[in-house]
């Protein structure tokens, strides 16, 4: 049972615009978000995070939205750059659970010039 | 600052031979530890989490073990390995701040394991 959902395997976006990634979960405990960029052959960088009692977390180029109500979670990033090709990851836990994370599948982004 | 090693980078193992892989943090006391796996085209599994020495929590039956047998120190083991033991396996740790507040996972470069 996947309790968190990326549902887009891939995302080209040119370099300069938006890039929208978006997450589903199914777990209405869960109450602590983020996200996490991967390059190849390296371990995941974490991005920025969102507690269940916030609908929006921005830092620098990334903003996190948080619908609770329709258990989905997106990633903006604005602009896009050629180094923001990377594997994105978004992430849940749930205090209840004793805070460990579950992670999406993945999403890979690629910017091109 | 906090910086977390992780060895070896690869390594090549037939099948039925053991592992042994090694992570510690520096710079932070009494973290919690986490093993995850990553296979081929997948997201991340969670093997193995550690709130203490000694402390291991298991969330997959599998064929592989862990131990903390220091603060930051965490291992990865397997006495027998199985072809589906390959995958990238990533330490990672997490100050966790107490009750009612929550801190992100920081991770490790990983090990690329391929069981031949």
């Amino acid at each position: 049972d996947q309790q968190v959902k990326q549902n887009s395997p891939s995302l080209s976006v040119q370099e300069g615009r938006i890039s929208i990634l978006n997450c589903d979960y199914t777990n209405s405990m869960f109450d602590y978000f983020l996200w996490y960029k991967k390059y190849p052959a390296e371990g995941p960088t974490f991005l920025i995070s969102i507690s269940s009692i916030k609908d929006k977390n921005e830092d620098g180029r990334f903003t996190v939205f948080l619908n609770k109500s329709a258990k989905h979670l997106s990633l903006h990033i604005v602009p896009s750059q050629p180094g923001d090709s990377a594997v994105y990851f978004c992430a849940a836990s749930a205090r209840a659970a004793g805070n460990k994370l579950t992670f999406g599948g993945g999403t890979r982004v690629l910017v091109k010039p | 600052s906090q910086t977390i090693h992780q060895w070896p980078a690869t390594l090549v193992q037939p099948v039925g031979s053991p592992l042994s892989l090694e992570c510690t943090v520096e710079g932070t006391s009494n973290p919690n530890l986490y093993w995850y796996r990553q296979a081929a085209g997948r997201g991340l599994q969670l093997l193995f989490y550690s709130v203490g020495i000694g402390q291991i929590s298991s969330e997959v039956p599998q064929n592989l073990s862990a131990s903390r047998p220091q603060d930051r120190q965490f291992i990865l083991s397997s006495k027998k390995l199985l072809l589906s033991d390959s995958g990238f396996y990533l330490c990672a740790w997490r100050y966790f701040p107490g009750t009612g507040r929550n801190s992100p996972l920081h991770f490790g470069n990983g090990t690329r394991l391929t069981v031949t």
